[in-house]
């Protein structure tokens, strides 16, 4: 199973500013994903992240504000661009990979708590 | 994408057991039923999942309708550390399924479910 380290786990940043969260993963991984969750709210899907090509972005979502590295199999980063109040969310980055019994099941990290102000 | 519908909260006494109902009328043959919830200031975690058959683990029982268009998550003893939201998933095969076998994850808006002392 694999696990998931998260990097910053919270930030509070100035509107009109970009941070760059970064996720590694304890094993290689095939694909990587990204997700948001607004306060209070569930998780949506921004993009997924395959190793040696371009992100695919889920509708409502772009590279220009979210663009999204995959340098290598247990690598990912996601940036948050030219961020406003409305960014303010949790991040969270995500694998799939082997559980306990032979299928497989999602892992996620701990989250990036963002507070643009 | 297959759309799951749950109660958006439940309470349940602990010491008892609690039933998670999850409707899913448009769920496709392929699609596996995934459990995931997500305890306060954290990352989603894997409860169980499912195709045809009720399962169980021994973090949870999943029970799974003969027309496969609704399922259960059974928490056979709460205790006040399942308090949590809880996420039913379809893991989306004909939408979902990316080159490299891996699936999309997409959640609904869960059940919060509340365990009173």
């Amino acid at each position: 199973s694999a696990v998931i380290s998260q990097k910053p786990s919270r930030d509070i940043c100035q509107r009109g500013t970009s941070l760059t969260i970064q996720c590694q993963v304890d094993s290689q991984v095939t694909m990587m994903f990204w997700y948001r969750q607004q306060p209070g709210q569930s998780l949506t899907l921004i993009a997924t992240a395959n190793q040696g090509s371009e992100a695919t972005y889920e509708s409502g979502f772009v590279i220009d504000k979210f663009p999204i590295s995959r340098p290598n199999l247990t690598f990912s980063t996601l940036t948050v661009s030219n961020m406003s109040p409305e960014d303010s969310s949790i991040y969270l980055c995500s694998v799939e990979d082997r559980g306990r019994g032979v299928d497989t099941e999602a892992f996620f990290g701990q989250g990036t708590r963002l507070t643009v102000v | 994408d297959a759309k799951t519908t749950q109660p958006n909260s439940m309470e349940s006494n602990e010491e008892e057991p609690v039933h998670l109902p999850c409707n899913h009328s448009t769920i496709s043959g392929t699609d596996y039923i995934h459990w995931y919830r997500q305890l306060p200031s954290q990352g989603p975690e894997y409860v169980i999942h499912g195709l045809t058959s009720n399962v169980n683990n021994r973090m949870a029982s999943l029970a799974i309708a003969e027309d496969r268009k609704s399922s259960t998550l059974i928490l056979h003893r709460a205790t006040l550390r399942d308090a949590a939201v809880y996420y039913c998933i379809l893991r989306d095969v004909k939408g979902g399924r990316l080159a490299s076998g891996t699936y999309k994850y997409i959640f609904g808006t869960g059940t919060r479910l509340k365990v009173l002392a």
